[in-house]
């Protein structure tokens, strides 16, 4: 069974940098059918993503963060990461990370962790 | 405000049937799959269907999906209390973006 688990700081100063890591069960992160991705979710936004790291570890990022965002893989941890710099308030949400399941035309999320709260404040 | 519309709520009885649509535009829905989520309080959302009408193991077959052009409608028959939560669509867009998108969501009551 696959299962995905989020660690946070759950407060971070604005313009400072927050930094998420996924703890991955029961596959590789390394396995080529996958991808691995953050999505956020605020009041205000709904669901978000943020962006997804492949089995390269080639990345891809919401033209919204793009300048912001950083993910990476650690293979022997069987992890993966971001770190959003720069932070506001706006930054605020509940982060969730995902694998993505890549049919070839078709990509989707499956499982989900259970989430963990960034709030950006002073 | 999202690129894929949803409506913001639906309701109905318990064993009544609801549908929750999703409407988008070529560079998305058009060319692209529909998957759908539920998330219920206090769980991590949980994927219902993949490829517009596929299921995955153990979801039940209370939930159907489909898509045609640039829409997408997710229905659920013989509603129960514990399906009370949120529902998003989702899908890539391919433009230069080529990242994913989700709907606003929609909150389901079972009244």
């Amino acid at each position: 069974q696959v299962q995905l688990q989020e660690l946070g700081p759950g407060l971070v100063k604005p313009s400072e940098t927050l930094s998420l890591t996924c703890t991955v069960s029961g596959v590789s992160v390394r396995s080529s059918y996958y991808y691995w991705s953050w999505i956020r979710q605020s009041p205000t936004k709904g669901l978000e993503w943020v962006g997804y790291i492949d089995d390269s570890e080639a990345t891809k990022y919401n033209p919204s963060l793009e300048s912001r965002a950083t993910m990476s893989v650690d293979t022997s941890k069987n992890q993966f990461s971001l770190k959003l710099h720069s932070v506001t308030p706006a930054d605020t949400a509940v982060y969730y990370c995902a694998r993505v399941v890549n049919s070839g035309w078709h990509r989707w999320f499956d499982p989900w962790g259970q989430g963990t709260l960034v709030t950006v404040s002073s | 405000q999202s690129i894929l519309t949803q409506p913001p709520s639906v309701s109905a009885a318990p064993g009544q049937k609801v549908t929750i649509s999703c409407s988008g535009g070529s560079s998305n829905l058009g060319n692209n799959y529909v998957s759908w989520y539920q998330h219920l309080p206090g769980t991590a959302p949980k994927l219902l269907i993949y490829e517009n009408n596929k299921r995955p193991s153990g979801v039940p077959d209370r939930f159907s999906g489909s898509k045609s052009g640039t829409s997408a409608t997710l229905g659920i028959t013989g509603l129960q209390a514990g399906d009370e939560g949120d529902y998003y669509c989702g899908t890539w867009d391919t433009g230069l973006n080529g990242g994913a998108l989700f709907g606003g969501g929609t909150k389901l009551t079972v009244l």
